[in-house]
C-alpha cells in the first residue's frame, strides 16, 4: 500500500508558466487537502475536498485551483505561477470527521523563477 | 480562524525530558492534533486531544485543557531521533486544520 503519493519530487518553474502537482491516495479516504509550507510560518491550507465532487477554499487559495473527479485524485494547479508560490507543497487525506487523522503525501518542492 | 502559538526552537540533551507548549485562540474548537516532523519530510502523526487531560502514548504524552485554550507534548527518554520539528494543529467545527508555525527540538549527546 503507497498511502498517499505526489508528483513531481521537485520542479524549477518559470514565471508566468501552468503547473500541475499531482497527487494520488489509494486508502478511499473520503477528504483531501493541499498545504503550502514556508518557513516560519507553517503549513497553511490552500485547498480542500470532503468528498469526490465537491471542493472548498481554504486559508491561501488565490493563484491556485483544485478538482475532485474521483476519490483517488486530487490535482493542484497553478495557472499562470509566481514567485511568491515557491514553497514545499504537501497534500494530505484523511477519513473524513470524528477522530479522524490527516496523513501526508512527501511533498513535492516548487521554485519560481 | 485560530491563531496558534508555540515556541520556535528548544534543544535537550539526550535522556531528558522536553516539553513543547502549545497555545491556541479559536472560533470552533474541534480537536487538537500534534504532527512530528523531520528535515526534508512528511509531517507524521503523533497524538490528538479533544478532552481534557493527559494522553500517554509510550515516550510522548499530550495534554489539553480547553478552557485554557492550552496543549502541551510532553517528549521524555529523549533519543537522537528525536530532533525534529513537532507541529500544533487546532481543528475547526469543519474538519480542517490550522497549523502553528512548529517548534524544532534539538536533541544533543
Amino acid at each position: 500500500i503507497a498511502g498517499i503519493t505526489q508528483a513531481p519530487t521537485s520542479q524549477i518553474l518559470a514565471a508566468g508558466r501552468r503547473m500541475t502537482l499531482r497527487c494520488t491516495q489509494d486508502m478511499r479516504h473520503n477528504a483531501m487537502y493541499w498545504y503550502r509550507q514556508d518557513l516560519g510560518l507553517g503549513l497553511r491550507l490552500i485547498h480542500y475536498s470532503n468528498t469526490a465532487g465537491t471542493t472548498g477554499k481554504g486559508e491561501v487559495p488565490d493563484g491556485y485551483s483544485v478538482s475532485r473527479a474521483n476519490t483517488d485524485d486530487f490535482p493542484l494547479t497553478l495557472a499562470s505561477a509566481v514567485p511568491s508560490q515557491t514553497s514545499v507543497y504537501f497534500c494530505a487525506s484523511s477519513d473524513g470527521g470524528g477522530g479522524d487523522t490527516q496523513y501526508f503525501g512527501p511533498g513535492t518542492r516548487l521554485t519560481v523563477l | 480562524g485560530q491563531n496558534i502559538d508555540q515556541p520556535t526552537e528548544m534543544t535537550a540533551t539526550e535522556g531528558a525530558i522536553v516539553q513543547i507548549n502549545c497555545t491556541y485562540q479559536t472560533s470552533g474548537f474541534n480537536g487538537l492534533f500534534w504532527y512530528q516532523q523531520h528535515a526534508g519530510e512528511a509531517p507524521t502523526f503523533l497524538s490528538y486531544n479533544v478532552l481534557d487531560g493527559l494522553e500517554e502514548k509510550g515516550r510522548f504524552s499530550s495534554f489539553l485543557s480547553r478552557s485554557k485554550g492550552y496543549s502541551y507534548l510532553l517528549l521524555k527518554e529523549l533519543q537522537m531521533k528525536d530532533s525534529a520539528s513537532y507541529l500544533c494543529a487546532v481543528r475547526d467545527r469543519d474538519y480542517k486544520l490550522s497549523f502553528g508555525a512548529g517548534t524544532t527540538v534539538t536533541v544533543r549527546a
